[in-house]
């Protein structure tokens, strides 16, 4: 099985900030990885698909890139309401990464 | 306009099998390149995917919890029902369907239903 692992578990900075998340396959899988953001209580929204596509309707300030093994999701300037937990989710077991919880420093 | 909601029992004892339904409206799973998915959440933990139907009736499921669970649809009630097995504590979870996005290479959800939240005690 593909193991992904995600990192950080969790991460403060401030509005405005750059804020960089990495997923990091046990193999090669392609474009094939997602992105996520679920605030609480609240159902997963999904922001980008096949590793770097915006999904329609969402905020151009989030971005993807990767392929193979190493993943980047990026916020290019924090916003209060991107506090919220972010998940990866690649295509072989649909498995999601661990979450990173985004906080405003 | 694309909608799914979960239902079933919201406590289920231990050893007992779970029965959740997503009703859906918006699209039709008998349209090429349509799934919808289960995914759950303990309390305070990850996401997890289960099972996903696509519209030609192929399956894929978790393969840790394969032999648990079952995945069907009824095209005509627009419904797809979740069935798990020899259900314990640590299922005790909020239990989301989705819908797959049509032609995402990677299987990605992009619309969820509200979640259902399943508590297994005795």
């Amino acid at each position: 099985d593909i193991q992904m692992t995600q990192s950080p578990s969790s991460l403060s900075a401030s509005v405005g900030d750059r804020v960089t998340i990495t997923c990091q396959a046990s193999q090669d899988i392609s474009n094939y990885l997602n992105w996520y953001q679920q605030k609480p209580g609240k159902a997963p929204k999904l922001l980008i698909y096949d590793a770097s596509n915006l999904e329609t309707g969402v905020p151009s300030r989030f971005s993807g890139s990767g392929s193979g093994t190493d993943f980047t999701f990026t916020i290019s300037s924090l916003q209060p309401e991107d506090i919220a937990t972010y998940y990866c989710q690649q295509y072989d077991n649909l498995t999601f990464g661990g979450g990173t919880k985004v906080e405003i420093k | 306009q694309i909608t799914l909601k979960e239902s079933g029992p919201t406590l289920v004892k231990p050893t007992q099998t779970l029965t959740l339904t997503c009703t859906f409206s918006g699209f039709s799973l008998s349209t090429s390149g349509v799934g919808v998915g289960w995914i759950r959440q303990p309390p305070g933990k990850a996401l997890e995917w289960l099972a996903l139907i696509y519209w030609d009736d192929d399956k894929r499921y978790s393969p840790s919890l394969k032999s648990r669970l079952t995945i069907t649809k009824d095209t005509s009630k627009n419904q797809v029902v979740l069935t798990m097995t020899n259900m314990d504590p640590v299922d005790t979870a909020t239990y989301y369907c989705a819908h797959k996005k049509r032609f995402s290479r990677s299987d990605a959800f992009d619309i969820w239903g509200q979640g259902t939240m399943v508590t297994v005690s005795s």
